[in-house]
């Protein structure tokens, strides 16, 4: 069964210091996508990546870089260095080719706290 | 574009009490879903659509009905809410073609049912 676990319930870190947030995932199909979202204090879901199975390059976007391991079923985002506006929760998603792309699983999601 | 939309943006509600939460979207996606966000629980496909006149049931669809008349909006309506329904509910869409599945997320309606 399709199942994405984020173990860190909550991460505080001293502003510039540098933070990853871990996601692990599984799921049978070959084909399957990977994305990462933000929830600001605000509320909402703001979209940060999508990865898809068949490509493991690491992305890098700013002082955001996402790390995909297809060997250890892990895609681990890291903020370089971190800014208070980081502070948010942050969830790691899975979609499945066979089951459909819009039915997404989620992770429990990482409340991230950056402290000035 | 506006986006996902999503009325209301708060709400209360007596148990026994039905209501419906209004989505709308204007990037002409076909696939549209609603997600409920509990704390610790992340979010929980409640039902989803892949077109006008399509949907199916997600992981929690029990006490909530859909339907999909039009590409534009995605309705989801409480039959007789309970205290159990109290969450945050967010409507989603996204398209279907080059590979872009990501979902964008309306702003969230707030509902406490007491």
């Amino acid at each position: 069964a399709q199942k994405v676990t984020q173990a860190q319930t909550e991460i505080s870190v001293v502003e510039k210091e540098d933070v990853t947030l871990d996601c692990v995932y599984e799921t049978r199909d070959t084909t399957y996508y990977l994305f990462w979202y933000k929830q600001p204090p605000s509320g909402e879901l703001v979209f940060l990546i999508r990865r898809n199975s068949f490509d493991e390059q690491n992305e890098i976007s700013g002082r955001y870089s996402w790390n995909f391991q297809k060997s250890t079923s892990s895609f681990n985002f890291t903020i370089t260095p971190s800014q208070v506006v980081d502070s948010a929760v942050y969830f790691c998603a899975l979609s499945e080719a066979t089951s459909g792309t819009y039915k997404y699983i989620f992770g429990t999601g990482t409340r991230l706290k950056v402290l000035a | 574009n506006a986006g996902v939309t999503q009325t209301p943006k708060f709400q209360v509600l007596k148990t026994g009490q039905s209501m419906t939460l209004q989505c709308a979207q204007d990037m002409n996606h076909e696939y549209m879903s609603w997600y409920r966000q509990d704390p610790g629980m992340g979010l929980r496909l409640i039902h989803y659509s892949v077109g006008a006149g399509i949907t199916d049931q997600g992981e929690v669809p029990n006490g909530y009905n859909v339907s999909r008349s039009t590409t534009e909006d995605f309705p989801l309506r409480l039959l007789s809410a309970a205290p159990s329904q109290t969450s945050v509910y967010f409507c989603a869409s996204s398209r279907q073609a080059g590979g872009r599945y990501e979902q964008y997320f309306g702003p969230g309606t707030r509902l406490t049912v007491t």
